[in-house]
């Protein structure tokens, strides 16, 4: 069974700080992982998916690595803004048709 | 032009009621999924559909029922209501290749069961 941690929990910076989230699952025969975002009472929006074959994927100011052999990913954020202020969710693919399991999140908050 | 839609936004409902959450998606994809949010943030799938078939069915009660009526519907209908029924219900779809795609997620229906 996948189990899937993101440290930290929360987050607090001041914004034009670089930051890093992290996220670790167990199963690393994942096909690919996903980071979302998620706004308080909203939805979840799809920020990038990192196929299992490649090492990371880039998106304006986020980057995210994957090592999938020690079973772990990054979500870099760089010159943060009070906008990116939101909860970051990992979601490593386990299998079966896109058998998703999600971290608890890292709650991020960017203060202006 | 929402992507993905859900019905109602919020839900409050006495326990053994039955109820039932929409979604809709108009994105032409081949597969939608069912996700349960508990208090503690934590998501979790509960159901994935493939061109209208059951593909996944985690460790749900069976009070739980999904439907869908066609490709781009994906309903979820819940009998006997319970209290540890009140969560947050995100609806989801995908075009449907497996472990290749992103999933756009609905907005959200908040369930709270008295």
């Amino acid at each position: 069974k996948q189990e899937v941690t993101q440290i930290p929990a929360a987050l607090s910076v001041p914004e034009g700080e670089n930051l890093v989230l992290n996220c670790s699952f167990t199963d690393s025969a994942i096909y690919n992982l996903q980071w979302f975002r998620q706004d308080p009472g909203k939805g979840l929006t799809s920020l990038l998916l990192i196929q299992s074959s490649q090492r990371e994927q880039t998106s304006g100011r986020l980057n995210a690595s994957l090592d999938k052999s020690s079973g772990r990913s990054t979500l870099y954020i760089a010159a943060s803004q009070p906008g990116d202020s939101a909860t970051y969710l990992c979601a490593p693919d386990s299998g079966g048709y896109q058998k998703v399991t999600f971290g608890t999140g890292t709650k991020l908050q960017v203060i202006p | 032009d929402t992507a993905v839609s859900q019905t109602p936004k919020y839900l409050v409902t006495q326990m053994g009621n039955d109820k039932s959450i929409k979604c809709e998606q108009n994105l032409g994809h081949d597969t939608m999924y069912w996700y349960k949010q508990d208090s503690k943030k934590f998501l979790k799938i509960m159901f994935s559909y493939n061109n209208k078939e059951l593909i996944i069915n985690e460790t749900v009660p069976n009070r739980f029922s999904p439907k869908s009526p066609d490709k781009a519907h994906l309903n979820l209908h819940i009998n006997s209501l319970e209290l540890g029924d009140s969560a947050v219900y995100f609806c989801a779809s995908s075009p449907g290749a497996p472990q290749a795609d992103t999933q756009y997620f609905g907005p959200g229906t908040r369930l709270t069961v008295l």
